[in-house]
């Protein structure tokens, strides 16, 4: 079936730094790429999405780059804070379903 | 307020006994799906609906079943659960599958 693998699974960068998450697609089709992140105890919640007639969409500290030719896309998140600590998916539009990553992981150390 | 509410918050049942899981949003929106979450695993999407009267399988719909009679309210059914479905249940809603999902605050199940 159709597949989204995303690394890495956890991540510590210090604080002020940036993070980057990356994720692969297998479904040469899929033209919806959004971002969720989820806090401790809560629902995940979108942070930025991606169509595939775009490379590279950016909100304040965060971008995400997409490369559809290589099947791949990022998560740029840039002068990190404490309250970017949480888990990360990607996802991907496979016809009419969505397929997540397994998550992220993101530590931010003082 | 727009939001996905999902009743109940917290289930603790027994291998065999059948229950249901509500999801209802008041958007308006097309599409809704049923996700489980598991550690290491990620977000797992179980069931979707298009429209009302549309449902379809997603990724892992062995031992669950739903029904959209009403465009607000899709309910996720465990006919006979068994403790391979103790999971984190998260209902979401969205106008289109290539759109932001709006997720409810999730359901902990725990089948013993």
């Amino acid at each position: 079936g159709e597949n989204v693998e995303q690394h890495p699974s956890t991540l510590s960068v210090q604080e002020g730094d940036s993070a980057v998450i990356k994720c692969t697609y297998s479904d040469s089709a899929s033209n919806y790429f959004p971002w969720y992140k989820q806090e401790l105890g809560k629902r995940p919640q979108l942070i930025i999405d991606i169509r595939s007639n775009v490379g590279e969409k950016k909100d304040q500290r965060i971008a995400v780059t997409l490369n559809k030719t290589a099947k791949h896309f990022s998560l740029h998140i840039t002068e990190t804070q404490p309250e970017d600590s949480a888990v990360y998916f990607c996802a991907a539009s496979s016809g009419d379903k969505i397929i997540f990553g397994k998550g992220t992981r993101l530590h931010i150390l003082p | 307020e727009a939001q996905v509410t999902q009743n109940p918050r917290y289930l603790i049942t027994v291998t065999g006994k059948k229950l249901t899981v509500t999801c209802s949003q008041n958007m308006n929106h097309e599409y809704m799906s049923w996700y489980r979450q598991d550690p290491g695993l990620g977000l797992r999407q179980i069931y979707y609906s298009m429209n009302v009267e549309v449902t379809d399988k997603g990724d892992v719909p062995e031992g669950y079943k739903v029904s959209r009679k009403e465009k607000r309210n899709f309910p996720l059914i465990l006919e006979s659960p068994s403790p391979n479905q103790t999971s984190l249940y998260f209902c979401a809603s969205s106008p289109y599958h290539y759109n932001e999902q709006f997720f409810g605050p999730g359901t902990r199940l725990t089948v013993l």
